[in-house]
């Protein structure tokens, strides 16, 4: 079984648009994070969501928005899209100092 | 915010001892460090993580100096399967640690 899946893999979308990415953990651990890794590769702590609370990373725009249902999910919105944020986005369940990651959604705006 | 540097990129052989080390200067008290390797299309997968002096597991070794400024993450006897991107991680444990620091990652090729 995958420990945290995402989806979709891939996401094209014309700028403006709205759009949500689906993030599931079966670890049973309560923090989640997600990052977004640019074309540099460089990773980026974007929220912190533990049992519905919610840290920002104030660099983060407004735009993105976490959502959780439940304890096992932790969905990503955002708004009107632009091209910068074309990106790998990283959503990892937290066991203590461990992170276990998703496979990863590559979005591409156009 | 203690900020991480790795070299760019390493190459080595296979069958050779890899070490790759990673600068953090403005470490904290309450920072651990942990080394994550990351396949392309992949997320990071944890590999090992260390506070002080030498951690060792059954894919790695984690050296850090008395000073903590540094850290080098040991690979012995590397084989083609582990060319990746290795990032250096610090930070402490505790939720809402927005200000995790990944490092610029290394890639390490390993040639046949």
């Amino acid at each position: 079984d995958t420990a945290v899946s995402q989806t979709p893999k891939y996401l094209v979308t014309q700028m403006g648009n709205d759009k949500s990415i689906k993030c599931e953990q079966n670890l049973g651990h309560d923090t989640m994070y997600w990052y977004k890794q640019d074309s540099k590769k460089f990773l980026k702590i974007m929220f912190s969501y533990n049992n519905k609370e919610l840290i920002i990373n104030e660099t983060v725009p407004n735009r993105f928005s976490p959502k959780s249902p439940d304890k096992a999910h932790l969905n990503l919105h955002i708004n009107s899209l632009e091209l910068g944020d074309s990106a790998v986005y990283f959503c990892a369940a937290v066991s203590g100092r461990e992170q276990y990651f998703g496979p990863g959604t590559r979005l591409t705006v156009t | 915010l203690a900020k991480t540097t790795q070299p760019i990129s390493m190459d080595s052989y296979e069958g050779q001892e890899v070490n790759i080390t990673c600068s953090h200067n403005n470490i904290a008290t309450n920072d651990y460090i942990t080394w994550y390797q990351q396949f392309p299309s992949q997320g990071p997968r944890f590999i090992i993580q260390g506070y002080k002096t030498k951690v060792t597991n059954e894919v790695a070794s984690l050296f850090i100096p008395a000073d903590r400024k540094s850290s080098t993450l040991s690979l012995p006897r590397v084989s083609l399967s582990d060319t990746a991107v290795y990032y250096c991680l610090v930070g402490d444990r505790g939720f809402g640690n927005e200000k995790l620091t990944f490092g610029t990652g290394t890639r390490l090729t390993i040639i046949p």
